[in-house]
């Protein structure tokens, strides 16, 4: 069946610094991907996506590319700020699914 | 436009007790899906309703139900609770197509359910 394997955490960065959480998937066919971010004591929020090879998603200076021959979709971000401290969820859909299969989230904490 | 809404946001039940936890899609999407997390589980999927009809349902036992109605709200119930049971239920909406980048889950705030 499908899998999403993420990156274990939790991260700790000094603001301004580099991030990577690695994610990697198993799926049969082509599937779209997806990352969420969940802040404290709220829901899941949409990130950023993907829907085919070499897809980039963006958002918020987060980006991730749809890798697959690595069957990877890495999650990066060049600057981080307070503000990115949360969890964040790596998943995907694949074929006619309506349902996502996610990771088990990665903790993000960024010190000032 | 308004997102999805969760209620109760927070609550506390007993262990053999029954709750019930509503959900309010957006407004134009038919699809509403059910996940539940824990720390040991993590997100994992209890079933998704289009149009009143169950379509997919994870791997939970009977215990947990649900129903959509007629103007996309949806329920879920959980009968004979046990301490296991308590977790963060999610409630996303959808219009209904398969998940893609055009087609994508928006979460709502969750209900937070603690079983003593």
């Amino acid at each position: 069946g499908d899998s999403v394997t993420q990156m274990e955490g939790p991260v700790t960065l000094s603001e301004e610094a580099f991030l990577t959480i690695n994610c990697t998937y198993t799926a049969t066919g082509y599937p779209s991907l997806f990352w969420y971010v969940q802040y404290p004591g709220e829901g899941l929020q949409l990130l950023l996506k993907a829907t085919k090879a070499d897809d980039k998603g963006s958002n918020k200076g987060f980006e991730a590319t749809y890798r697959k021959e690595t069957t990877s979709f890495h999650l990066e971000k060049g600057s981080v700020q307070v503000s990115d401290s949360a969890v964040y969820f790596c998943a995907l859909s694949s074929g006619s699914a309506r349902q996502l299969t996610f990771g088990s989230g990665t903790q993000l904490t960024v010190l000032p | 436009k308004a997102g999805v809404t969760q209620t109760p946001r927070y609550l506390i039940k007993t262990r053999g007790q029954q709750v019930t936890l509503s959900c309010s899609p957006i407004s134009g999407h038919r699809s509403v899906s059910w996940y539940q997390q824990t720390p040991g589980q993590g997100l994992q999927f209890l079933f998704e309703y289009f149009s009143e009809t169950q379509r997919n349902k994870g791997n939970f036992p009977g215990r947990f139900s649900g129903r959509q109605f007629s103007n996309s709200r949806s329920e879920m119930n959980v009968s004979t609770l046990e301490l296991g049971d308590s977790a963060l239920y999610l409630c996303a909406s959808s219009l209904g197509d398969t998940l893609s980048g055009a087609n994508v889950l928006t979460f709502g705030a969750g209900s937070r359910l603690t079983v003593l």
